[in-house]
């Protein structure tokens, strides 16, 4: 069982605008600000996307976005394209240097 | 350009040791967040282990005490010993590093499979 509670799947059509939430507890998420997403297409390794909550990283697309609210933090995945498709992870910061991540997220393009 | 090419998984009795290693080119693994993160079949990921630019290194609770992250800064490789391998350790391990930051990596390698069986 995963730190992080990530929904198993999400769908959305070209075009649309997908969020993805993560929840944590006032111990990891709501405690820090060190969030991070990565995405994984099957086969390869992650990719940092999200970095600090909102930041994101080198190359990735504006249509990409990171926020937190309490003890849940969002990707928006806008303007889907079919390349999207892929695995999401989040992971948080959980104090006494520990990094927690969620079960992932299959993010289907229809 | 940056590379991680990690190596030395494969198959390995339960009880059985095995020592990974990941050969970095682009970056310097002493200045750099060096991680190692595995993932199980069909499982998310989870970060066994870190070492900072300044030597400090700490583990996961599951494999505190089994594995050793360690770095040879003049081959500029990262290496992880594991021992008492378990089955529950069977995963694809990753090499991962970040300039800035002990909380995220942005570089990736591209993983070594473990299997830990009979």
């Amino acid at each position: 069982q995963s730190a992080l509670t990530q929904p198993p799947s999400a769908s959305g059509s070209p075009g649309q605008s997908v969020t993805i939430s993560c929840t944590g507890t006032n111990s990891d998420i709501g405690a820090y600000n060190y969030v991070s997403w990565y995405q994984q297409h099957p086969g390869k390794a992650p990719k940092l996307m999200i970095y600090g909550v909102r930041q994101r990283a080198s190359g990735v697309p504006d249509r990409f976005s990171g926020s937190k609210s309490g003890n849940t933090a969002s990707l928006t995945v806008s303007g889907l394209q079919a390349e999207d498709e892929a695995d999401y992870y989040c992971s948080s910061y959980a104090g006494s240097n520990n990094l927690v991540f969620g079960g992932g997220t299959k993010l289907t393009v229809l | 350009e940056v590379l991680l090419v990690e190596s030395g998984g494969g198959l390995v009795l339960p009880g059985g040791s095995l020592r990974l290693s990941c050969a970095a080119s682009g970056l310097a693994v002493s200045s750099n967040y060096m991680s190692w993160v595995r993932q199980a079949p069909g499982k998310g990921l989870e970060r066994v282990s870190i070492i900072y630019t300044g030597g400090t290194t700490f583990y996961a609770d599951s494999v505190k005490g089994r594995f050793t992250i360690s770095r040879d800064n003049s081959k500029n490789t990262l290496y992880l010993q594991m021992n008492s391998l378990r089955a529950e350790d069977t995963a694809v391990y990753y090499c991962a590093s970040d300039r800035n930051s002990n909380y995220w990596s942005y570089f990736w390698g591209q993983g070594t499979l473990v299997t830990v069986s009979s």
